[in-house]
């Protein structure tokens, strides 16, 4: 399958911190990234989706001025989680997919597992 | 509203039996359907792709998708210990925002040595 990557995979920062991920498609140009995030025990939840050259859409809930999302290539997007607090502290996945296509396939990236104390 | 339901589990089998996993969907204009496993602490993998009614086998696994019943569902033969993990059904509609995943909660399965 498909490779996207993330990173860092794991980061600890202060509160009031930003924080920047990166999400990569590594053999593939995605037209469409999601990020989503998981609490423990709890299922995926999808912040934004965001397309190449466009605004992102957030999710009903998801501050949009706190979780800065940029798709600037095919292959790259980022989430910057500004002024980070403790209930940030969660598992952050990015996912690609290279079109609208229906049978075209979302793959994860390996996550990114934030902690702010 | 589109929801896609599955039974939080947890399903626990022993090994080498067939573990089945189901899941429903509300919106009838579905057309693709994915399975995903994920281990704890680590991201969802895709397992399988179905898009038409029937059945599609790729090793020990079999995805079957009936789109009358609005059904699809997952069968794991020969479980071993290591398909331990939490399987995410997801479903998606036609294109542009249409064309997003709607995933369940995913089905907890636990599989006996």
């Amino acid at each position: 399958g498909a490779v996207v990557s993330q990173h860092p995979s794991r980061v600890i920062c202060k509160s009031g911190t930003s924080v920047k991920i990166e999400c990569r498609s590594l053999d593939f140009q995605a037209t469409t990234m999601f990020w989503y995030r998981q609490f423990p025990k709890q299922s995926l939840m999808l912040m934004a989706t965001s397309n190449e050259g466009s605004k992102a859409t957030y999710e009903q809930g998801v501050e949009k001025d706190k979780f800065l999302i940029n798709h600037a290539s095919l292959t790259l997007s980022t989430l910057t989680v500004t002024s980070a607090h403790p209930e940030d502290s969660s598992f952050y996945i990015c996912s690609a997919r290279a079109s609208g296509g229906l049978t075209d396939t979302q793959y994860f990236g390996p996550g990114t597992r934030l902690t702010v104390l | 509203q589109k929801e896609v339901e599955q039974n939080s589990g947890p399903l626990s089998v022993p090994e080498g039996a067939i573990a089945s996993l189901n899941c429903t969907y509300s919106d009838r204009v579905s057309q693709s359907f994915f399975w995903y496993r994920q281990y704890s602490g680590k991201s969802p993998e895709l397992i399988m792709s179905i898009y038409s009614n029937g059945d599609k086998e790729d090793g020990r696994f079999t995805a079957q998708l009936n789109k009358a019943s609005q059904y699809v569902s997952l069968l794991i033969r020969d479980s071993q210990p290591s398909d331990s993990a939490t399987y995410l059904c997801a479903v998606r509609g036609y294109g542009g925002s249409q064309g997003n995943l709607i995933f369940g909660k995913g089905t907890k399965l636990s599989v006996k040595p």
